[in-house]
């Protein structure tokens, strides 16, 4: 089974720019969740989609958003970018079984390493 | 509440030694804890979880945990370390309780395996 894809692996932007990944999960998985790597902040959640529903939020201006689509792939943009926003991007893909989300495990991606200039 | 608490920012151990690797945790709940690895420029990947079954967790290449909750720890360890297991170690704790599911971060542990 293939695993978790994201694309592009690398991109450079300026600021004021805006700029979207793109996510495609395991087959079969129904979770998704995104996200920010940053060497002075370490791993931060940024987001959580589930059936085409923003599911669970974490602490970023409202510069950063996501979708999912009816096929699980999703999709995050930022707009206005800043130079602090220079991260790796990861997504991570879980089946969300019903009634054990507790133990369910996250598929993570490559990552897309976004530079702001 | 919950938080992760990676007691080892570096590591670093000679080939063919043990590696230990630690973490402790709070929770308010029953937790589901994980151990992932990051090589360079890479995504992560999972080496164990506990799901409060077996409190001595086997993982891929050669690594296991044991959850403890006595001492609320959950602690990663090898008994022989290889120059490929030099990479970023990460603790994780997830919980759900109610509506709310959170996935909680320790900060890392760079392991550095000499020759």
């Amino acid at each position: 089974k293939a695993g978790v894809t994201q694309t592009p692996r690398y991109l450079i932007k300026t600021r004021g720019q805006q700029v979207t990944l793109s996510c495609s999960p395991i087959s079969g998985h129904r979770s998704v969740s995104w996200y920010q790597q940053t060497p002075g902040q370490g791993l931060q959640f940024l987001f959580e989609y589930f059936s085409e529903t923003q599911r669970n939020k974490g602490n970023f201006p409202g510069r950063f958003s996501g979708r999912q689509f009816s096929n699980s792939r999703s999709e995050m943009n930022v707009s206005t970018l800043e130079l602090g926003d220079s991260a790796l991007y990861l997504c991570a893909s879980s089946l969300d079984p019903k009634g054990r989300r507790n133990t369910d495990t996250q598929y993570f991606g490559p990552g897309t390493r976004l530079t702001v200039l | 509440a919950q938080s992760v608490t990676q007691l080892d920012s570096h590591v670093s151990v000679s080939e063919g030694t043990p590696v230990l690797l630690r973490c402790n945790y709070s929770s308010s709940y029953s937790p589901s804890l994980f151990w992932y690895v990051q090589h360079p420029n890479k995504g992560l990947q999972l080496l164990l979880k506990y799901t409060s079954a077996a409190t001595l967790v086997k993982g891929i290449n050669g690594f296991e945990a044991e959850f403890k909750k006595s001492e609320t720890s959950f602690h990663l360890t090898k008994p022989s370390a290889h120059m490929s297991d030099a990479a970023e170690y990460f603790c994780v704790v997830s919980e759900f309780s109610s509506n709310d599911y959170k996935l909680s971060f320790g900060a890392g542990t760079t392991v550095t395996v000499r020759a």
